[in-house]
């Protein structure tokens, strides 16, 4: 079975520039959860979508949006970038919202220039 | 607030044990995860332990949990150099599983 799967996998943007980023859920998982990792950090929580709806947003500015789709895929949208917003964007998918199973994809590598 | 804490570096010898460590400051944690990240790879569900358990064992892997102290360990035994990598704690936090991570610490094994 295919797991998490995120594209692109690299980018590269100019300060004030949009980006999107996707993200396919395990085949059956519902559940999918966005995470901001900037280099020698741990991943921060910015997004959990559940059947469509937004069940959870952490402490990300109002440039950063997300949505999901009817065959549970998601995507990730940034405006404005800043040279910060430079990380590794990760993807994790769960069965459901409350489910304590949470696997990720390999995650796109975002670079603002 | 929520906070999970590693140390950020261990190296071990090739065949001996690993023991990497971690607080959590959130109280209502119903699991706790390890997780591993290889360089320039996303991150490798290893293990996770119900708060209501002390200890779990899986083949190389045990996971130790001190719910008074909220403190959680990761053995690995017989290291092996392809267990070099960022291993990452985490808690989860709400209604809705956030994981909440550490800074990771970085596993470094030599022969």
């Amino acid at each position: 079975d295919a797991g998490v799967t995120q594209s692109p996998t690299h980018l590269i943007k100019t300060r004030g520039q949009h980006v999107t980023l996707r993200c396919s859920p395990i085949s059956g998982h519902k559940s999918v959860s966005w995470y901001q990792q900037v280099l020698g950090q741990g991943p921060q929580f910015i997004f959990q979508y559940y059947e469509k709806e937004e069940r959870g947003r952490g402490n990300f500015p109002d440039r950063f949006s997300a949505r999901q789709f009817p065959n549970y895929s998601s995507e990730l949208n940034v405006n404005a970038l800043l040279l910060g917003d430079s990380a590794l964007y990760l993807c994790a998918s769960s069965s459901r919202t409350d489910s304590y199973e949470q696997y990720f994809g390999p995650g796109t590598r975002l670079t603002v220039t | 607030g929520e906070d999970v804490e590693q140390s950020l570096f261990l190296s071990v010898r090739e065949g001996d044990s690993s023991v990497i460590n971690c607080t959590y400051t959130d109280s209502s944690s119903t699991y706790l995860y390890w997780y591993k990240q290889e360089p320039g790879a996303g991150l490798q569900l290893l293990t996770y332990i119900f708060s209501n358990m002390d200890m779990k064992q899986d083949q190389r892997l045990t996971v130790l949990l001190n719910k008074k102290d909220k403190h959680l360990s990761l053995r690995i035994a017989d290291t092996q150099t392809g267990d070099s990598a960022i291993y990452f704690c985490a808690s989860v936090s709400g209604g809705y599983n956030k994981l909440i991570f550490g800074a990771g610490t970085r596993l470094a094994v030599h022969p």
